[in-house]
């Protein structure tokens, strides 16, 4: 199993402004998922994470408004740039494929 | 049309009842079909996962997949109160990469 952790938790931001992200693994993964999760709505893959080489970014999400690091094998960010109140969302990052996979406990994010 | 439907609820059922909860889906290259719980303000932990069409039980859960129908149900017997959560299933082709969830059924099992 893998143990997912990030920070921050939860954070109230001014809209134009900008929330780096924090997620950390346990262990060592390949690759890591960036998702959002709107009130009432499905979970929406943002990206995906290699280690060593960029982003691959899913439909509707753009690398200069949601740029992500991977530095190691353990660890990630995903950056909201330019915040708007549309950004509000719960951003969750997780590891692994259909038969395992695991969720960080997500971040809060409100933008006013 | 989105690519997977799932009915929000709320479900309100008493405890010890059997539990019905349905995704539908109109992509029919989806293979893999998986059904997650989310606790409030926790990230979905994977239940269950089944390949192609068929049943597959754990416990008190099953899990039933009709592809001729695009529809798969998750059964949950002898209901518990912590069973209260919300319930997403996700579904993906072969490409692993990309899963599409439903937007989740919320469930509250009363004691």
């Amino acid at each position: 199993s893998a143990v997912i952790s990030q920070k921050p938790s939860r954070d109230i931001c001014q809209r134009g402004t900008s929330l780096t992200i924090q997620c950390q693994v346990d262990s060592q993964v390949t690759m890591m998922f960036w998702y959002r999760q709107q009130p009432g709505q499905s979970l929406t893959l943002i990206a995906t994470a290699n280690q060593g080489s960029e982003a691959t970014y899913e439909s509707g999400f753009v690398i200069d408004k949601f740029p992500i690091s991977r530095p190691n094998l353990t660890f990630s960010t995903l950056t909201v740039s330019n915040m708007s109140p549309e950004d509000s969302s719960i951003y969750l990052c997780s590891v692994g494929g259909v038969y395992e996979q695991y969720f960080g406990p997500g971040t809060r994010l409100t933008v006013t | 049309q989105k690519e997977v439907e799932q009915d929000p609820g709320p479900l309100s059922v008493p405890e010890g009842a059997i539990v019905s909860l349905n995704c539908t889906y109109s992509n029919s290259a989806f293979q893999y079909f998986m059904w997650y719980r989310q606790y409030s303000r926790k990230g979905p932990e994977l239940l269950m996962y089944t390949y192609s069409s068929g049943n597959k039980e754990d416990g008190r859960f099953t899990a039933q997949v009709d592809k001729s129908s695009k529809y798969i149900s998750l059964f949950i017997r002898d209901s518990q109160p912590s069973d209260s959560a919300t319930y997403l299933c996700a579904m993906s082709a072969n490409n692993f990469n990309k899963f599409y969830f439903g937007s989740g059924t919320k469930l509250n099992v009363k004691p």
